[in-house]
């Protein structure tokens, strides 16, 4: 069954700390791992995303840590900011579309000053 | 020009009503989707349009009507709407056959309320 397992449903985190969401699959075949943040109102933008031929990818504060043999992946907020407070959502296609994502159920991210 | 536009912003209709959600970009993309998201859910796919031609459809009822009258417009008609079809309707574009997967560019969305 395809699916992503995502946690926690929410999280907390003071300004300046680390914010980490956490991923897990159990399908073997997918091959392309996104991360979006979507803001109340908006839809959903793509924050960052990986391949599984890399085990980390970096863009400013943002960081994903990908373990192939554990299944799982993960996002890293440094440096957390109040303007960080979102809904982050992980997700994964599979190899055999170009176009369909299997969505985890979402985290929501609030940063306190 | 990177963005996908949506109209109307909000939308409210009752069961027997028939109305269409409009769905817009200019960056050249020949995939286009649409979207429902109720809330705190995460987007579940409807429909994929690949080159103006129908390519997925996720066993929608037939109450929803896509249509892709050209390569920037994407339009979803709706009738007899059952009140828990009320949620957030998001369209989406990406490219077509640079990579395996392109990224998906979301509109803003509809917020639907179907009375």
């Amino acid at each position: 069954q395809q699916q992503v397992k995502q946690s926690p449903q929410s999280l907390i985190v003071q300004k300046g700390g680390i914010s980490i969401i956490n991923c897990a699959y159990e399908n073997t075949a997918f091959d392309y791992f996104p991360w979006y943040q979507q803001f109340p109102g908006k839809g959903p933008a793509l924050l960052i995303a990986i391949r599984p031929d890399v085990s980390e990818k970096k863009e400013g504060r943002f960081t994903i840590s990908f373990n192939k043999s554990a299944k799982q992946f993960s996002l890293h907020i440094m440096d957390s900011q109040p303007g960080d407070s979102a809904t982050y959502f992980c997700a994964a296609s599979p190899m055999d579309s170009n176009y369909q994502l299997i969505w985890g159920a979402g985290t929501k991210l609030i940063i306190k000053p | 020009d990177t963005e996908v536009t949506q109209t109307p912003k909000h939308l409210v209709m009752g069961m027997t009503n028939k109305k269409s959600l409009k769905c817009e970009q200019h960056m050249g993309h020949r995939a286009m989707y649409w979207y429902k998201q109720k809330a705190k859910k995460p987007p579940e796919l409807m429909f994929v349009y690949s080159y103006e031609k129908l390519s997925i459809n996720e066993s929608v009822p037939s109450r929803f009507s896509p249509e892709c009258p050209n390569s920037s417009l994407l339009n979803l008609h709706l009738h007899a709407l059952q009140p828990e079809d009320s949620a957030l309707y998001l369209c989406a574009s990406s490219q077509e056959g640079l990579a395996r997967f392109s990224e998906q560019f979301f509109g803003p969305g509809t917020r639907l309320t179907v009375l």
